[in-house]
């Protein structure tokens, strides 16, 4: 079964602007990661931030984690073209290794 | 080798046939993964591979699914009398670190498989 629920599930964007998704999951986490795929390609780990840190920056991604409230959001400053992709969030349990991944938010950034 | 290889890229079969999809994990990851992903969904976790531990299976979706991990190494996920539902993308992905760490997954490229 599938943890995190992404949202939206697309977004539509300029060249520039920012682009924010959220995810939700069900269960008390070890940690919460994102991926980006591009088209027909594998998945890329972007993040991974830990159920006690709030708040992760990465160059121009920032990810936030609110444990109370089961959630993540992943914010891109400045988007460009190369950003159009889909955005996964995924998560794993205490003593579960397995990651479970919501069905992402697919991206599009245009020039 | 760099990164995670799987292979066949691409494979086309008619229902009821068997095949195999092989993924080759990055040189020293402990730990492998398979997922199936289907068009325009999220990742189905199929199986867990850790070391020398029992795999975790519990994401197969039948027994026709079964999978092995030669040498702590290649694996090779098995789909026997393939159905038309079978039809996605099987990813695989490898992770350092032992039991009881998380951590990074890099996953290949995936095998597209498409049942007639």
């Amino acid at each position: 079964s599938q943890q995190g629920e992404e949202d939206p599930q697309a977004l539509s964007i300029q060249e520039g602007e920012n682009a924010t998704m959220n995810c939700s999951y069900k269960t008390s986490i070890n940690n919460l990661q994102w991926y980006r795929q591009n088209s027909g390609r594998g998945l890329v780990h972007l993040i991974l931030i830990r159920s006690n840190e709030r708040e992760k920056h990465s160059g121009r991604l920032r990810v936030t984690l609110d444990t109370s409230k089961k959630s993540s959001s992943l914010l891109i400053t400045a988007s460009r073209a190369a950003d159009t992709a889909s955005y996964f969030c995924a998560t794993d349990a205490f003593n579960d290794y397995k990651l479970s991944f919501g069905a992402g938010t697919t991206v599009t950034v245009r020039a | 080798g760099a990164g995670v290889s799987q292979s066949p890229s691409n494979k086309v079969t008619e229902k009821g046939k068997d095949v195999e999809l092989r993924c080759d994990p990055i040189s020293g990851h402990t730990a492998l993964y398979w997922y199936r992903q289907s068009l325009g969904q999220g990742l189905e976790f199929l199986i867990y591979f850790q070391g020398n531990s029992a795999p975790d299976k519990s994401g197969l979706p039948s027994d026709r699914f079964s999978a092995e991990r030669t040498g702590g190494s290649v694996s090779t996920l098995t789909i026997q009398r393939t159905q038309q539902e079978d039809s996605a993308v099987y990813l695989c992905a490898s992770r350092a670190g032992t039991s009881g760490t998380t951590g990074e997954l890099f996953f290949g490229e995936g095998s597209r498989l498409t049942v007639l």
